[in-house]
């Protein structure tokens, strides 16, 4: 089955600053792949989806990930970090056989 | 907008009591899936269900059974319960693979 591995459990950047959120798939051939974030006691929301149409990918509250085949990487990404981004992020892949395995999460903190 | 509904948000448990945990969906959705979410190690996948008759194991099935009842509803069963499954329970659902999961707001299942 595919996989996917998120880089850092915690990421820490002050309000303002660039977000980089890391996540590499393990797949010989192009994935359907996703980022959901998850804010405290809530269940998953859709923060961008890659299904092969375009490389770079533009989603919600500001989110976007490149898709790099050469490097198996999806990573995301915000230019500019607001309070609010502070949640719990996952990267996730679909298998060919309908079934989605997530990264364990990196959790995003909002320094004032 | 109902979308994901799971029954119910809370419960405790005693080792070796059983339970079933409840999930609907009104959007029409083929695919339903349970997880369970533990601290670090994101959501894992514990029964799909491609269609409506069909189920199948994901990557922690072990102590667990599952029930497609019809479209819409998709049913999680413990057992007799242990505590290593003290955990989130989320159900999601969706129709294709290159779309998103819709999830529900979670079960919190504690077992003493």
């Amino acid at each position: 089955a595919q996989s996917v591995t998120q880089l850092g459990s915690h990421v820490s950047v002050s309000e303002g600053a660039l977000v980089l959120l890391r996540c590499n798939y393990s797949s010989s051939v192009p994935p359907y792949l996703f980022w959901y974030v998850q804010y405290p006691n809530q269940g998953l929301q859709l923060l961008l989806k890659y299904t092969s149409a375009a490389t770079l990918v533009k989603g919600i509250n500001g989110f976007e990930a490149e898709f790099k085949k050469s490097e198996t990487s999806f990573h995301l990404t915000k230019p500019s970090a607001h309070m609010s981004d502070a949640a719990e992020y996952f990267c996730a892949v679909v298998n060919f056989n309908n079934d989605m395995r997530f990264g364990a999460g990196t959790r995003l903190t909002v320094k004032p | 907008n109902a979308g994901v509904t799971q029954t119910p948000k809370f419960q405790v448990l005693k080792t070796g009591q059983s339970m079933t945990l409840q999930c609907a969906q009104d959007m029409n959705h083929n695919s339903m899936y349970w997880y369970r979410q533990d601290p670090g190690m994101g959501l894992r996948l514990i029964y799909y269900s491609a269609s409506e008759g069909t189920t199948d194991k994901g990557e922690v099935p072990n102590g667990y059974n599952v029930s497609r009842l019809n479209k819409r509803e998709f049913s999680l069963r413990l057992e007799s319960a242990a505590p290593s499954q003290t955990s989130v329970y989320f159900c999601a659902s969706t129709n294709q693979r290159d779309q998103p999961q819709h999830f529900g707001d979670g079960t919190r299942l504690s077992i003493l």
